[in-house]
């Protein structure tokens, strides 16, 4: 069955310092990849996604490259803030056989990630 | 708009009670989830609607969770006799459709989550 596996966290960071989060996956076909975001006391929000192979979404100076050849989904930003503490989930979306998908998602175990001052 | 809303945000139950969680969803949005987040875990699916048809429930955990989408709008995921292994958070999502926002297709929209406690 489909799988995301992400780094375990909690990631603690200073302001401005670069970061990466890790993510896999086990799937079969062409995943959609996504991250999500949880802010404190927030629901989830769709941070970024890619549908295809060596796309690239990127949203709020976060990106992700999806990379097929490693079944890969990796997080980056260049420098984060104190705002961007939260957890990050990276998850997937199964293509059906038509190429379209009612859009389950299967969600990694989730990365705290804490930015100090 | 109005986002998704779920009601209520906290449930505590003693076991063996009888608990029913409600999902408001964006309106017009034809497709909705349920899922079940446990303590820092990510999110498992549980079911799907599209209109009032349920059409995947593979993810319900035992039969004695029950959910419904009478009238393809409001939801109501029910779970019977709760067991202290059914506290989690449970979200819901509804989802863009394909043709009425091209622009944002298949993206799912998340509630708050309504925290269980099964004393």
């Amino acid at each position: 069955g489909n799988s995301v596996t992400q780094m375990e966290g909690p990631v603690t960071l200073s302001e401005e310092a670069f970061l990466t989060i890790n993510c896999t996956y086990t799937a079969t076909g062409y995943p959609s990849l996504f991250w999500y975001v949880q802010y404190p006391g927030e629901g989830l929000q769709l941070l970024l996604k890619a549908t295809k192979a060596d796309d690239k979404g990127s949203n709020k100076g976060f990106e992700a490259t999806y990379r097929k050849e490693t079944t890969s989904f990796h997080l980056e930003k260049g420098s984060v803030q104190v705002s961007d503490s939260a957890v990050y989930f990276c998850a997937l979306v199964q293509a059906n056989a038509g190429g379209t998908s009612y859009g389950k998602l299967t969600f990694g175990q989730g990365t705290i990630l804490t930015v100090h001052p | 708009g109005a986002g998704v809303s779920q009601s209520p945000r906290y449930k505590v139950a003693k076991r063996g009670q009888d608990v029913a969680l409600r999902c408001d969803p964006i309106s017009g949005h034809v497709s909705l989830f349920w899922y079940q987040q446990a303590l820092g875990q990510g999110p498992e699916f549980l079911t799907y609607f599209q209109n009032e048809a349920q059409l995947d429930k593979s993810g319900l955990p035992s039969d004695r969770f029950f959910a419904e989408r009478p009238e393809g709008s409001v939801s109501t995921l029910k779970i019977q006799r709760t067991q202290q292994e059914d506290s989690a958070v449970y979200l819901c999502a509804s989802r863009t459709n394909r043709d009425t926002e091209p622009r944002k297709p298949n993206e799912q929209f998340f509630g708050p989550g309504t925290r269980l406690t099964v004393l």
